[in-house]
């Protein structure tokens, strides 16, 4: 069981927006430590699509965005596309673990 | 071309030893903290290691500590990872990765299977 919490599925159709969450705790989101986001389609690689809360790397589309308050962060996907289909993943460091640590992931299916 | 290759997983007996090597190019390995991430098959990303950019100072997560041990040779552009007493529960595609600010991971490999099985 992840200490960042992710709801497993989340889905929407093509043009819509969705939103996934990522809830921690006051000894890492809450404590000030960054969030980011990865993406991983079925049988590659993950790919980074969030930096420090809400820095995208070069390349990944405006469609994204990332947001942090309190001892949660979001990561917003608008305008669905059907390639959008993936797995996402929530990343930060737990001070009283004295780990990194994924969230459980959230699996996103584009109806 | 800026990427990581990761190799030398396989099949290994409970109980048994296997070295990973990750060889980075196109940019500067010295300067980034380097990390092994893993996943398991069907399930989601677990962190496994990182190392600092001098190969001083290291940490582990509790699945692998005293099992596993991370280093680096700067000169060679390769991260490693030794994994000693394996066992099920370390099956998983092993990933390399390379760390910026805040531990995010802005580059991966492409993966090794590791199986470990009788």
């Amino acid at each position: 069981q992840s200490v960042l919490t992710q709801p497993p599925s989340v889905s929407g159709a093509p043009g819509q927006t969705v939103t996934i969450s990522c809830n921690g705790s006051s000894s890492n989101i809450g404590a000030g430590y960054d969030v980011h986001w990865y993406q991983q389609i079925p049988g590659a690689a993950p790919k980074v699509l969030m930096c420090g809360n809400t820095n995208r790397p070069l390349g990944v589309p405006d469609r994204f965005s990332g947001s942090k308050s309190g001892t949660s962060a979001s990561l917003a996907i608008t305008a669905l596309q059907a390639e959008d289909e993936a797995d996402y993943y929530c990343q930060s460091y737990d001070s009283s673990l004295s780990v990194v640590m994924f969230g459980g992931g959230t699996k996103l299916t584009v109806l | 071309e800026v990427q990581l290759v990761e190799s030398g997983g396989g099949l290994v007996q409970p109980g048994g030893s296997l070295r990973l090597s990750c060889v980075a190019s196109g940019f500067t390995f010295s300067s980034h903290w380097m990390h092994w991430v893993r996943q398991a098959p069907g399930k989601g990303l677990e962190w496994v290691s990182r190392i600092n950019k001098d190969g001083t100072r290291e940490s582990y997560a509790d699945s692998v500590k005293g099992r596993f041990t991370i280093s680096r040779d700067n000169a060679k552009d390769t991260l490693y990872l030794q994994m000693n007493s394996l066992t099920a529960d370390d099956t998983a595609v092993y990933y390399c990765t390379r760390g910026r600010l805040s531990s995010c991971l802005d580059l991966w490999g492409q993966g090794t299977l590791v199986t470990v099985s009788s």
